[in-house]
Parts: structure tokens; C-alpha cells; sequence
């Protein structure tokens, strides 16, 4: 199993669609949570970090379940500027490499 | 902006030669990282720097050294580039928060 799984995708959704990414890990240990975005030909930039009592950005929402070793990614009312690579990251402890997903492709139409 | 600066950011060389990728950061941050990124692969490790002099070897690392010889500076070398080592490669530093930045990257082909 991979230490970290993603659907591929690519999701494609009108503008205003909701849309969830959900993210598998492997490592029962690991310690930090992210997702991370990716637009074409950029470097990946934090999107927000994830906890177990779940947060919320604006029209973003993560949340983390460690019994099912399972992250989410929830974006409502979906922006055109929300296409992107969206990449599930895990931290097996503090202060080592973090470990990415795949990423998943989304892109918003109009 | 975390203060990291990527050099070169684009570069072609021939097969066999040797390349040196430097990153570069103003913040003092303590770790360092070289990823590179493929198509289907998804970002990989390579190396990573836990201070000056101290590097350990990531998930592909075959073919890569680094070294760190200042806090500012984490240089990735090729030793004899191969086609297979045609990517995109990022630095990047682990800041506070227990979150990682990346510099813009390192586009690299081999012919």
C-alpha cells in the first residue's frame, strides 16, 4: 500500500459545484496533515493544514479521521481559480521530510 | 514569501555531464530539502539537510549528492546526468508550524 493515495481525477465541475477529495495515508504514526495546491508549471503552496477537530477557510473545509487513516478536502461554491493539483500531505514526525500524495486534478469550468 | 531563491531555474545539458542546482535561503531555517517532480510520480524526496554538513538520503536519491556546507545554502549535484533525470526540481524548507515551502523550481532536461 502507498503512504499516501489519491484519486487522480481529474474532477470536472461548473462554477458553484461542491466537491470533495478525500486522501488515504499508511503510516498509523504520522503527525501532521496538510493539502497542499499545485497550479501548471508552479511550485506547491500551503492550502491548510488539517486536524482532527476539523477547520474550515472560508469556502474550504478539511478534516482528519485517524481510525480510517483518512483526510478530506471539501471546496463549496467552486472558482474558476480553483483549478488546480490539489496534493494530500502526511508528516511522519515532526521535522522529516513530508510524504505527498499524487495529487488530485480539478478543474472548474464556467 | 520564504525567502528561497532556486538557481538555475531552467537549464539543458547533455548526457554524462555533471549539474549543480543551488537553493538558497535567507531565513536561516534549519532543514532542507530537494524533491523532484514526474508526471505519475508525484513529488519525490531526494536528499534532505538537517543542518550544516548533516544530509541524509530520500526516496531516489541513486545518482544525486548534496552538500551543505552553510545554512543557506543546499546544493544538489548530478554527478553524470541521464536522460532519466529530465524533471522538475524543487527545494524546499521546513519552517514553523510543522509546514514546508517550496522555491519556484529547477526545470532540468537531459539530451
Amino acid at each position: 500500500r502507498k503512504e499516501v493515495e489519491q484519486d487522480p481525477g481529474p474532477f470536472n465541475v461548473p462554477e458553484g459545484a461542491t466537491v470533495a477529495f478525500n486522501c488515504t495515508y499508511s503510516n498509523s504514526a504520522s503527525q501532521s496533515f496538510f493539502w497542499y495546491r499545485q497550479d501548471c508549471r508552479k511550485e506547491p503552496k500551503l492550502l491548510m493544514s488539517v486536524y482532527s477537530s476539523g477547520n474550515e477557510d472560508g469556502r474550504f473545509t478539511a478534516q482528519l479521521n485517524r481510525a480510517s487513516q483518512y483526510i478530506s478536502l471539501l471546496i463549496r461554491d467552486s472558482k474558476l481559480s480553483d483549478s488546480a493539483t490539489y496534493l494530500c500531505v502526511v508528516t511522519p514526525q515532526a521535522g522529516t521530510a513530508l510524504i505527498f500524495g499524487k495529487g488530485t486534478t480539478l478543474s472548474v469550468s464556467s | 514569501d520564504a525567502g528561497i531563491t532556486q538557481s538555475p531555474r531552467h537549464k539543458v545539458t547533455e548526457t554524462g555531464t555533471p549539474v549543480t542546482l543551488r537553493c538558497h535561503q535567507t531565513e536561516n531555517h534549519r532543514y532542507m530539502y530537494w524533491y523532484r517532480q514526474d508526471p505519475g510520480h508525484g513529488l519525490r524526496l531526494i536528499h534532505y539537510s538537517y543542518g550544516v554538513k548533516d544530509t541524509d538520503k530520500g526516496e531516489v536519491s541513486d545518482g544525486y549528492s548534496v552538500s551543505r556546507s552553510k545554512t543557506e545554502d543546499f546544493l544538489l549535484t548530478l554527478e553524470s546526468a541521464t536522460s532519466s533525470q529530465t524533471s522538475v526540481y524543487f527545494c524546499a524548507i521546513y519552517s514553523t508550524g510543522d509546514t514546508i515551502y517550496f522555491g519556484e523550481g529547477s526545470w532540468l532536461t537531459v539530451v
